[in-house]
């Protein structure tokens, strides 16, 4: 299996800061990857998919980049809504794996 | 808007089997996998597997001895069922539609919490 490791596992962070979160895979998955917000008692919400496709609806504030083994989520300005768990997830090959997430917390 | 919604017992016994089902709204089953994802508390998601509209199926092969999934299109649901549960099975579970093209998971469900316990 594939594993994603995610850095780091929480960030203090303001509203208006650039906040970036980092995700890291055992073995090349090309940009297989997506990254997904979570909160409490919602329906986990996709971001970003193929590494750096924005998907529609998603405030253009977020931002993928990345390719092979490295991946950022980049929020270039914190919003009051934005404060939540990201994950990331590698779809080169099954089993489908996440990263640990990222809670991204109020400073 | 696709909405999809979970629903099953909240609370399951050791050693019985986890049944949830879920149930799409706003779109077809046609043309897409379906798949199922778990949350143990205070860990990362775990994909358990996927079908899609024809029946094929890809399971986690941490699971595959004890998981199966079905769909019902007729009912515009499909449903998971986890045998033999422990109270490692103990998580919320999602259910999801897989993006065309792509095994990124698009439209979630807000989840279910089961728990295993006597």
């Amino acid at each position: 299996d594939i594993q994603m490791t995610q850095s780091p596992s929480t960030l203090s962070a303001s509203v208006g800061d650039r906040v970036t979160i980092t995700c890291r895979a055992s073995e090349s998955i090309s940009s297989w990857l997506a990254w997904y917000q979570q909160k409490p008692g919602i329906a986990p919400k996709l971001l970003i998919y193929k590494a750096s496709s924005l998907e529609s609806g998603v405030p253009s504030r977020f931002s993928g980049s990345g390719s092979g083994t490295e991946f950022t989520l980049t929020i270039s300005s914190l919003q009051p809504d934005d404060f939540a768990t990201y994950s990331c997830q590698q779809y080169n090959s099954f089993p489908l794996t996440f990263g640990g997430g990222t809670k991204v917390e109020i400073k | 808007q696709v909405q999809l919604q979970e629903s099953g017992p909240g609370l399951v016994k050791p050693s019985e089997t986890l049944s949830l089902t879920c149930t799409v709204s706003g779109g077809s089953l046609t043309n897409y996998y379906w798949s199922w994802v778990g949350q143990s508390p205070g860990k990362g998601l775990e994909w358990i597997g996927s079908i899609d509209y024809r029946g094929n199926t890809n399971y986690n092969p941490s699971l595959k001895s004890r998981v199966s999934t079905s769909l019902d299109t007729s009912k515009n649901q499909f449903s998971l069922k986890l045998s033999s549960v422990t109270a490692a099975d103990t998580a919320v579970y999602y259910c999801a539609r897989v993006i065309s093209a792509e095994w990124a998971l698009d439209y979630w469900g807000q989840g279910t919490l089961v728990t295993v316990s006597s």
